[in-house]
């Protein structure tokens, strides 16, 4: 089986402030990949970023950032200087023998 | 590109009655996913197709519902008899298949969804 938790129900920020949203997988697999999706209020889901269990080196694009730490089987996300239209649900999934396994979502509110 | 289109946009409907939603995946994708998205359970997968063959349907929740696709560029879910607990956004999303242990890992580009009400 598997499973992605995102313990961050919401959380608001002032803009500019730094952001990190948190996500903790299980999964018998060896071989699998974590993923990143935005939910902005329009409704489409837009990928974000796709990581294989292989590859633990942290990514940078841009003012997004993600830790993947196999260890803690972690696989946060960083915004740094958070902005308005970074107002969206963040969806942390994982694909190994299943396909995509979605967390619950954490609902970023950023206030101007 | 077009991106995965999705029809209806919007359906309101009565309980008991068919629903048929559509998709038309990004061409040359190979796989599809129909997934429903509800406030109480979140993003849940419901079925898969690899080259047009369902994969895992482990996701549908009960005979009610059923999905096909005929050829690469089309699939549809039906629910008959609908239920007002099908309330529920449902997306498509189609990707190119990955070989790794059969299970596609990469990335999946999403329809903008259909809105199902059932009075």
């Amino acid at each position: 089986a598997q499973k992605v938790t995102q313990a961050q129900t919401e959380i608001s920020v002032v803009e500019k402030e730094d952001v990190t949203l948190d996500c903790v997988y299980e999964t018998r697999d060896t071989t699998y990949y974590l993923f990143w999706y935005k939910q902005p209020p329009s409704g489409e889901l837009v990928f974000l970023i796709r990581r294989n269990s292989f590859d633990e080196q942290n990514e940078i694009s841009g003012r997004y950032s993600w830790n993947f730490q196999k260890s803690t089987s972690s696989f946060n996300f960083t915004i740094t200087a958070s902005q308005v239209v970074d107002s969206a649900v963040y969806f942390c999934a994982l694909a190994g023998r299943r396909a995509l396994t979605f967390g619950s979502g954490t609902r970023l509110q950023v206030q101007p | 590109d077009a991106g995965v289109i999705q029809s209806p946009r919007h359906e309101v409907t009565e309980m008991g009655q068919e629903v048929t939603l559509r998709c038309k995946p990004i061409s040359g994708h190979n796989s599809l996913f129909w997934y429903r998205q509800t406030m109480m359970r979140g993003l849940e997968l419901l079925i898969y197709f690899n080259n047009n063959v369902p994969i895992d349907d482990s996701g549908m929740p009960e005979d009610r519902f059923s999905a096909k696709m005929p050829n690469a560029s089309f699939s549809t879910l039906k629910i008959q008899p609908s239920e007002p607990r099908d309330s529920a956004v449902y997306f498509c999303a189609s990707s190119l298949g990955s070989s790794l242990a059969g299970v596609n890992n990469n990335e999946q580009f999403f329809g903008p969804g259909t809105r199902l009400t059932v009075l």
